[in-house]
């Protein structure tokens, strides 16, 4: 248990809406993940977070945004929702230290559906 | 930039029987490797990792991986599966040196047979 936690845990919203997500940890990491899953995909990059207010796009990131204000918390914004955009959002932690280091450990995912 | 592929999108296996989940990555120089397990309607949970020195790794749950470098490949393997295994299994390849980002396969399905 890397103390990461994840809300809301299932959303349902209608497009055009701004959702935003939210990931809090607990341990000080200093590098957080945001992923999206979708069946035959994988999971897929959006952004991450090396520091705070240190931020960068990964594979998939048209669509979102993201913003890090405080070590603990990582919020992802969808500015306007898109039925393309249903999915599983995952949040994941870089290990630091001791035979974890370098090892991401992820959250337990929110469920969102655009409709 | 880093690839995995998973080639078996669903493998059926006996309960008892052995298993093989092959992973194929592509990258430059010495990669990260990783298998993760996830479990329906859960988060992924870390089955071992490769970074470096002998090239069969062990990891939870009896499962063991093997990286071959000549081959590019980082299989995960299992010599009796259980019941509980049946889950989907993510490989995963990190660039090391990019801020730790990893790249995932698109995952295998396993299921297992009483």
């Amino acid at each position: 248990d890397a103390g990461i936690t994840q809300s809301p845990r299932h959303k349902v919203t209608e497009t055009g809406t701004p959702v935003t997500l939210r990931c809090h940890q607990t341990e000080n990491h200093r590098y957080m993940y945001w992923y999206r899953q979708d069946p035959g995909h994988g999971l897929r990059l959006i952004h991450y977070s090396y520091g705070v207010k240190d931020t960068d796009k990964g594979e998939v990131s048209d669509g979102y945004s993201v913003s890090r204000s405080k070590t603990e918390d990582f919020l992802l914004t969808l500015e306007s929702a898109t039925s393309s955009q249903t999915s599983v959002y995952f949040c994941a932690i870089k290990s630091i230290g001791g035979g974890d280091t370098d090892t991401q450990y992820f959250g337990p995912g929110t469920r969102l559906t655009v409709l | 930039a880093q690839s995995v592929t998973q080639p078996d999108i669903h493998i059926t296996v006996s309960e008892g029987a052995s298993l093989e989940l092959r992973c194929n990555y592509s990258y430059g120089a010495t990669p990260y490797l990783f298998w993760y397990v996830q479990s329906p309607g859960q988060g992924l949970q870390l089955l071992l990792k490769y970074f470096s020195g002998d090239t069969l790794v062990q990891g939870i749950k009896g499962f063991e991986a093997e990286f071959k470098r000549s081959q590019s490949s980082f299989n995960l393997r299992k010599p009796s599966v259980h019941w509980s295994d049946a889950a989907e299994y993510f490989c995963a390849v990190g660039a090391r040196g990019s801020n730790y980002k990893l790249t995932f396969g698109k995952g295998t399905l396993l299921t297992v047979n009483p």
